[in-house]
């Protein structure tokens, strides 16, 4: 069975600044990987997914992850942040697409 | 073009009674999954279907949970004599294809249990 583990379940930013979002999983076969976001009283929104191929992946609004299966690791990155990505962040894997298993998420607000 | 759209946006119902939610998939969508949120927790999956028929649904806590989609388009999620633990943001969501394919996901309804 798929888990996953986001570590931080906060994090706190400063406008402009470079925000990295952490992701662990466990998966005894291949997977995909997914960020999603979700805005205030908003659905979830897909930032980016791994399926395959390059293991650096970028997404929406300026986004990236990279794959690293010898650490299982999916973080998320954004160089410099704006005061609208405040939102949170779920990663989730699966072992087909159809399933997903999220992460508990992780709350990013962005101070001026 | 519509998203997935999902009604009521909230419920409030007593322990014991019986609730449907219902989601409107995008159109031409092929599969739909129904997924729980808990407070504090990630979105959890129930179950999902491809066409009419439930090709997983292995996701459902109990058998007071069930979810039907008769036409391949709209699904219901049926709970029975709902308890105080249902308490959730029900997510519904939606995909052209199963495999690799994005999941739209729905802005949820919010089911609360007194």
């Amino acid at each position: 069975a798929q888990s996953v583990t986001q570590l931080d379940s906060q994090v706190p930013v400063f406008e402009e600044a470079p925000v990295e979002l952490r992701c662990n999983y466990s998966s005894s076969v291949s997977v995909y990987l997914f960020w999603y976001v979700q805005y205030p009283n908003q659905g979830l929104q897909l930032l980016l997914k791994y399926l395959s191929g390059s293991t650096l992946v970028k997404g929406i609004n300026g986004f990236e992850a990279e794959f690293n299966k010898s650490q299982t690791s999916f973080h998320l990155r954004k160089p410099s942040v704006h005061i609208s990505d405040t939102a949170e962040y779920f990663c989730a894997v699966s072992d087909r697409p159809e399933k997903l298993v999220f992460g508990k998420g992780t709350k990013l607000t962005v101070n001026p | 073009g519509a998203g997935v759209s999902q009604t009521p946006s909230n419920k409030v119902t007593e322990k014991g009674k019986y609730v449907e939610l219902r989601c409107d998939p995008i159109s031409g969508h092929t599969a739909l999954y129904w997924y729980r949120q808990s407070l504090g927790q990630g979105p959890e999956f129930l179950i999902y279907f491809q066409g009419t028929g439930a090709a997983d649904d292995s996701g459902l806590p109990n058998d007071r949970f069930f979810a039907v989609r008769p036409e391949g388009s709209v699904s219901t999620l049926k709970i029975q004599r709902t308890e105080r633990g249902d308490s959730a943001v029900y997510l519904c969501a939606s995909s052209l294809l199963a495999r690799g394919d994005e999941q739209f996901f729905g802005p949820g309804t919010r089911l609360t249990v007194l």
